[in-house]
């Protein structure tokens, strides 16, 4: 099925680890985003890419690295893990123009817990 | 800049009974407005969007929203809740700048009583 697919869907980390987390779309979508789920919070963003090779930062985007090499994918690297990290992590797509009216397309989820 | 307010945090209606979900929105510009919706442990599947089309969105499951600029709101609402309406639902509008971003409110935890 056409989407976005994230892995893991779950992750375990210790403080001070380091993991990566991917987001591949098969849509062939511009803009890709990484967003963490938080009670309360709602979706906050942390990194985006507006095309192959770009990446920008967010709202809350310390703590946290992103690469767009290959346009389907967006990678999301905790360097050193972080209690505060525990989250639910979301990765969108979306194509620019007026077919951004269709809204975005979100991945299921990559549920982190950093002990 | 642009912003969302989602009016209530939770809400609680019976089977059967109407459902409304607040949303006031503030933007400089003529905005895109979507709902999403959040299934428990799941992702997010988009419900509705408004885009300068017709102000009366007609969405998925019975749902539907209606643009009033002069309120600055996009509420959402259902007819006749069922048990299956459980969930998180997010209101969030568009940032009309060239990197397409969203801005989500907080979320309202829709309860639905039997």
């Amino acid at each position: 099925n056409a989407g976005v697919t994230q892995t893991p869907k779950f992750r375990v980390l210790k403080t001070g680890q380091s993991m990566t987390l991917l987001c591949a779309q098969d849509m062939n979508h511009e803009y890709m985003y990484w967003y963490r789920q938080d009670p309360g919070m709602g979706l906050r963003l942390i990194h985006y890419s507006v095309g192959e090779g770009t990446t920008a930062k967010g709202e809350v985007p310390d703590g946290y690295n992103v690469s767009r090499l290959k346009k389907q994918n967006f990678l999301l690297g905790l360097e050193s893990a972080a209690p505060s990290q525990t989250s639910v992590y979301f990765c969108a797509s979306s194509a620019p123009g007026p077919e951004r009216n269709y809204g975005y397309t979100f991945g299921s989820g990559t549920r982190l817990t950093v002990v | 800049a642009q912003s969302v307010t989602q009016l209530d945090s939770h809400v609680s209606v019976s089977e059967g009974t109407p459902v409304l979900l607040r949303c006031n929105y503030s933007s400089s510009y003529s905005p895109s407005l979507f709902w999403y919706v959040q299934h428990p442990n799941k992702g997010l599947q988009l419900l509705l969007k408004y885009t300068s089309a017709a102000t009366l969105v007609k969405g998925i499951n019975g749902f539907e929203a209606e643009f009033k600029k002069s309120e600055t709101s996009f509420h959402l609402t259902k007819p006749s809740a069922h048990m299956s309406d459980a969930a998180e639902y997010f209101c969030v509008v568009s940032d009309p700048g060239r990197d397409d971003k969203i801005i989500f409110g907080k979320g309202t935890r829709l309860h639905i009583l039997p």
